[in-house]
């Protein structure tokens, strides 16, 4: 069974660092990973999704990379703001079924 | 348009009582998945459809949970004898159609209290 995990827990930064979350899953046989952003009491918000055959996305300042073969993704967030506080999740894909990772609570301090 | 949404949007509800979610999808989505999120974990993947297919129920932890969805739209998830062990958020998503290179858009969830 797919094992997704993902370092830090936790994260607080002073506003305008950049920074760097980091997911690990166990089987590379991984159809696609993808970033969502979990607020409290919402949903997840999906943020970028790479098919397997990808190396990376980018939207806005947010960039995902994704290297199968050592089962690691990261998420890059360029001058965090105040508003980028929120449970950032990762998630990889064996088809019709995401592994979700617990998360890392990003916390950007004005 | 309308996105995913869920109702109640809380439970609370006395071990042993059955418990019915509620899943409204986007519409013409045709895959609806149902996950869980317990207190400090990821999220846990408990149900899927696609279309009319049969629907793929590896996830569900114990015959206590069961899900329809009529129609091809609307989806339940059941819960029968909740334990305390139920208590989580419930989160549905839906997507377009199922498969890799699509992404699922979430509900708010059902935030589940057992007493």
């Amino acid at each position: 069974k797919q094992e997704v995990t993902q370092i830090p827990a936790a994260l607080s930064v002073p506003e305008g660092e950049n920074l760097v979350l980091n997911c690990s899953f166990t089987d590379s046989a991984i159809y696609n990973l993808q970033w969502f952003r979990q607020d409290p009491g919402k949903g997840l918000t999906s943020l970028l999704l790479i098919q397997s055959s990808q190396r990376e996305q980018t939207s806005g300042r947010l960039n995902a990379s994704l290297d199968k073969s050592s089962g690691r993704s990261t998420l890059y967030i360029a001058a965090s703001q105040p508003g980028d506080s929120a449970t950032y999740l990762c998630a990889a894909s064996n088809f019709n079924k995401f592994y979700f990772g617990s998360g890392t609570k990003l916390n950007v301090k004005p | 348009g309308a996105g995913v949404s869920q109702s109640p949007s809380n439970k609370v509800t006395e071990k042993g009582k059955d418990v019915e979610l509620r899943c409204d999808p986007i519409s013409g989505h045709t895959a609806l998945y149902w996950y869980r999120q317990s207190l400090g974990q990821g999220l846990e993947f408990l149900i899927y459809f696609q279309g009319n297919s049969a629907p793929d129920k590896s996830g569900l932890p114990s015959d206590r949970f069961s899900a329809e969805r009529t129609g091809g739209s609307v989806s339940t998830l059941t819960i029968q004898r909740t334990q305390q062990e139920d208590s989580a958020v419930y989160l549905c998503a839906s997507s377009l159609v199922a498969g890799i290179q699509e992404t699922q858009y979430f509900g708010p969830g059902t935030r589940l209290l057992v007493l």
